[in-house]
């Protein structure tokens, strides 16, 4: 069975500074990996997925995360964190879609990670 | 276009009440899915229809049907609901295929149900 772990509830930078939200899967095969962020009361928005390749991935609104497989990881990071950051961060990770039968589309999100700016 | 919309936005409802959350898109995505988010807690994948088939219940009670008339669109019947189940309803879509690249899913901005 496919899971998320995101270590951390809830993290509390200032504006301007760097940011690195960490999460760890656990998967049988090669995972397909997704960061979204949720506003309050929102739906969820697609930040960056990996399939396959190169291991450092560029997503929108200036976030990159890197797939490392011998830690099973896919953190999550910014250079410089801006006020508008600030919401809730799902790592999720889904079956490949080779994989076939019923496991495909299900993803599984980790617990999410609350993100705080301070200005 | 990566729009996903959803009526209505809020909805409240009795526990004798009949109602239904409504999901729309014209990605051309064939598959769709309803989730349940409660507060603080991550989306729970509730359905999944691929190619207008149900093809994933997750134990669902059945006071919730869903059901998916066409390609573009996903329905959910609620019915004799229970205070438990006020939370947020999300719909979302993606592509279907083996070997494709556009596996993501995109979310919609939910429906926020409260159920007295």
């Amino acid at each position: 069975a496919q899971s998320v772990t995101q270590p951390d509830i809830h993290i509390t930078v200032s504006e301007g500074a760097s940011l690195e939200l960490r999460c760890n899967y656990s998967y049988g095969a090669t995972p397909y990996l997704f960061w979204y962020v949720q506003s309050p009361g929102q739906g969820l928005q697609l930040l960056l997925k990996y399939f396959s390749g190169d291991t450092l991935v560029q997503g929108i609104k200036g976030f990159e995360a890197e797939f490392k497989r011998s830690q099973s990881s896919f953190n999550l990071r910014k250079p410089s964190v801006h006020w508008s950051d600030a919401a809730e961060y799902f790592c999720a990770v889904g079956a490949h879609p080779n994989a076939g039968g019923t496991s495909y589309g299900k993803l599984t999100f980790g617990q999410g990670t609350i993100l705080t700016v301070h200005p | 276009d990566t729009e996903v919309t959803q009526t209505p936005k809020h909805l409240v409802m009795g526990m004798t009440n009949k109602k239904s959350l409504k999901c729309e898109q014209h990605m051309g995505h064939r598959a769709m899915y309803w989730y349940k988010q409660k507060a603080k807690k991550p989306p729970e994948l509730m359905f999944v229809y691929s190619y207008e088939k149900l093809s994933i219940n997750e134990s669902v009670p059945s006071r919730f049907s869903p059901e998916c008339p066409n390609s573009s669109l996903l329905n959910l019947h609620l019915h004799a609901l229970q205070p438990e189940d006020s939370a947020l309803y999300l719909c979302a879509s993606s592509q279907e295929g083996l070997g494709t690249s556009s596996y993501e899913q995109y979310f919609g901005p939910g429906t926020r149900l409260t159920v007295t």
